[in-house]
């Protein structure tokens, strides 16, 4: 049983770009969820699926941040026009509905740094 | 909105004592989840140990313990024998029980675990 696995593991770009982060979640998870984590603060929920259905959005996840769950399997995130302040790590979890507690399993997580 | 507060940015312990990390939380809910989290340096965060609401008795794990007093909206760890490998930071976390078990977990701010040698 592979754990969930998240790519890039790192990322640099220029204010102003996009940039695009994936998700493979434990295979027979059904819920995904991303956070956002600053240095020094605890991860922040920023969305979450069941299976392919967005079902949930944190005010934090502005206009410029879209996420997609095709099939219910993977899932990307998106940023689009990156601003310094989205600098951060940015971790994937996923949990089976019904299992252990609707325990959180995470992800590596991917470092954002924006120029 | 529930908050989870942990009052302890750091923590020092010798190897082999034992140490508790505190942690508090606000919540007008009688049915949630409560969670440890460790992350170790540049490592995954990784499932300490977890406590649902409505059980009284306090969950356990080998080293790990929790003191979960819900009137008082407590749930501190408590780590035995600590060792070398125990360093991390550690997050406290909550989940509101909503049937469908669908929301995003509200962590604390962490407490540093330094184990000294």
């Amino acid at each position: 049983d592979t754990g969930v696995s998240q790519n890039p593991r790192h990322k640099i770009t220029k204010r102003g770009q996009n940039v695009t982060f994936r998700c493979d979640p434990i295979s027979e998870h059904n819920r995904l969820y991303w956070y956002r984590q600053t240095l020094g603060q605890g991860p922040e929920f920023l969305t979450y699926f069941q299976n392919e259905a967005q079902l949930e959005k944190s005010r934090l996840l502005s206009d410029r941040f879209s996420a997609e769950r095709p099939k219910g399997s993977f899932s990307t995130l998106e940023i689009q026009r990156t601003e310094q302040g989205d600098s951060a790590m940015y971790l994937c979890a996923s949990s089976l509905s019904g299992g252990m507690g609707e325990t959180q399993y995470f992800g590596p997580g991917t470092r954002l740094l924006v120029l | 909105a529930q908050t989870v507060t942990q009052s302890q940015p750091e923590m020092s312990v010798q190897e082999a004592e034992t140490v508790t990390l505190s942690c508090t939380y606000d919540t007008s809910e009688s049915d949630y989840y409560l969670f440890w989290y460790k992350q170790p340096p540049s490592r995954q965060m990784i499932l300490v140990i977890r406590q649902e609401a409505y059980k009284q008795q306090n969950a356990t794990e080998n080293r790990f313990s929790v003191n979960f007093q819900k009137a008082a909206k407590s749930f501190s760890l408590k780590i035995s024998d600590s060792q070398l490998g125990d360093a991390a930071m550690y997050f406290c976390a909550y989940r509101m029980y909503s049937g469908g078990g669908a929301d995003g977990l509200t962590f604390g701010k962490g407490t540093h675990l330094i184990i000294q040698p």
